[in-house]
């Protein structure tokens, strides 16, 4: 089936420096590619959607400036998290959705654990 | 608006019991359905999905979509333990663009 890999599976950096998080859809191209973040214990919270060769679409709530995603081609969306804090700390996940067969599917990552330290 | 609803939960089910989990939605145009597993500290992984009227079967999984009352069920026979997770609800609005609406999900919990 198709996948999703996501690097790196957990970072460690100090507050202040900036973090990226790449999302490959590897088998196949994905139109849309959305980010999330989940807190221990909560929900999964959608932070953007982007779709290739456009801006990304920030969900309430989520600064556009602190969380720079770029979707540049259809098996690569990237996630950077500018001047970290440690209240940015969180589980970090990225999905693609593509065609298969004519029908849609979204696909997760496996994750991104940052600790700002 | 678009929307999405599930039950939070938690629901708490027996082992062998049989876990229902809700979904409904807001809007008519919806065309996919998908039902993900999430288990703590992991990524949602696909358990299901359905685009068409009726029952979808597999294994102990069992999806059911209703479009005229606007609601999907995802059905656990003979639940486990290691069932017990948060499952998602995701309504897809078709087209290329990947419209889709997330439920906050429901946690199950499977008591043996």
């Amino acid at each position: 089936g198709a996948v999703v890999s996501q690097h790196p599976s957990w970072v460690i950096c100090k507050s202040g420096t900036s973090v990226k998080i790449e999302c490959r859809s590897l088998d196949f191209q994905a139109t849309t590619m959305f980010w999330y973040r989940q807190f221990p214990k909560q929900s999964l919270m959608l932070m953007a959607t982007s779709n290739e060769g456009s801006k990304a679409t920030y969900e309430q709530g989520v600064e556009k400036d602190k969380f720079l995603i770029n979707h540049a081609s259809l098996t690569l969306s990237t996630l950077t998290v500018t001047s970290a804090h440690p209240e940015d700390s969180s589980f970090y996940i990225c999905s693609a959705y593509g065609l298969a067969d004519n029908t849609g599917e979204l696909f997760f990552g496996e994750g991104s654990r940052l600790t700002v330290l | 608006q678009k929307e999405v609803e599930q039950n939070s939960g938690p629901l708490s089910v027996p082992e062998g019991a049989i876990a229902s989990l809700n979904c409904t939605y807001s809007d008519r145009v919806s065309q996919s359905f998908f039902w993900y597993r999430q288990y703590s500290g992991k990524s949602p992984e696909l358990i299901m999905s359905i685009y068409s009227n009726g029952d979808k079967e597999d294994g102990r999984f069992t999806a059911q979509l209703n479009k005229a009352s606007q609601y999907v069920s995802l059905l656990i026979r003979d639940s486990q333990p290691s069932d017990s997770a948060t499952y998602l609800c995701v309504i897809g609005y078709g087209g290329s663009q990947g419209n889709l609406i997330f439920g906050k999900g429901t946690k199950l919990s499977v008591k043996p």
